[in-house]
């Protein structure tokens, strides 16, 4: 059964820095790109960028291109979303999301059960 | 970016009912739509991808169809567990792979 387990909730201060994670199991991690969607308070989905741990080859959206890092540890089989300055406007729901792909496109099938972070002064 | 449009924002129809949610694309996404549920305080849940196939487990009330730049996803016979809301998401050009704002079905 694949599985993503993400991170507890997260309160931090504008300016700090964040690292939340996403733990995958039950199927090959190094196979399947992994990645971050947003969702602000009240708001849609909103597609980060994603990950392919097996080489680390990353693609993001240009909203959130140098706003955010995201990277993996295939020996733990986790992925990561980083932030170096936070700002109040970070504040949100943050879910990890692996792909499945059919034809050679893909598309989000299994999905963390999201890490709330909130951003505040 | 492909921008995606889905209507109404919000749909209101009675259990038992037929319920047709849309999605436009702003240029051709081939078939590499899929469809998510959310329900309040879960995640996303995939319900439909390649525009018509369901997903694992996904029941046969809930269809697929379209192609191109316009989609539909319907809900043949609306229970109380289908109350949510409902994303499109094209994965043909990207990145981004972009959904849309959402519909939020609502009981009647």
């Amino acid at each position: 059964e694949v599985q993503l387990v993400q991170s507890g909730a997260e309160v931090r201060k504008p300016g700090e820095s964040l690292k939340i994670s996403c733990k995958a199991s039950g199927y090959d991690f190094t196979k399947y790109w992994i990645g971050w969607v947003r969702q602000m308070p009240g708001k849609g989905l909103e597609w980060m960028g994603i990950i392919y741990p097996g080489d680390s080859d990353t693609a993001y959206s240009p909203s959130f291109q140098g706003q955010v890092t995201i990277s993996a540890d295939k020996s733990i089989s986790t992925a990561y979303l980083q932030w170096s300055r936070l700002k109040a406007s970070d504040t949100a729901m943050y879910y990890c999301a692996s792909q499945s792909c059919t034809n050679g496109v893909c598309f989000f099938e299994y999905w963390g059960q999201g890490t709330l972070v909130t951003v505040s002064s | 970016d492909i921008v995606m449009t889905q209507s109404p924002a919000t749909l209101s129809v009675s259990p038992g009912e037929r319920a047709t949610l849309s999605c436009r694309a702003s240029q051709s996404v081939s078939s590499d739509l899929a469809w998510y549920q959310q329900k309040p305080g879960q995640a996303p849940r995939l319900l439909i991808y390649d525009a018509s196939t369901r997903a694992t487990g996904i029941p046969a009330r809930f269809s697929g169809t379209g192609s191109g730049t316009e989609f539909t996803l319907t809900i043949s016979s609306l229970q109380s567990e289908d109350f949510a809301l409902y994303y499109c998401q094209q994965y043909n050009n990207w990145p981004p792979n972009t959904f849309g704002q959402g519909t939020k079905l609502e009981i009647k």
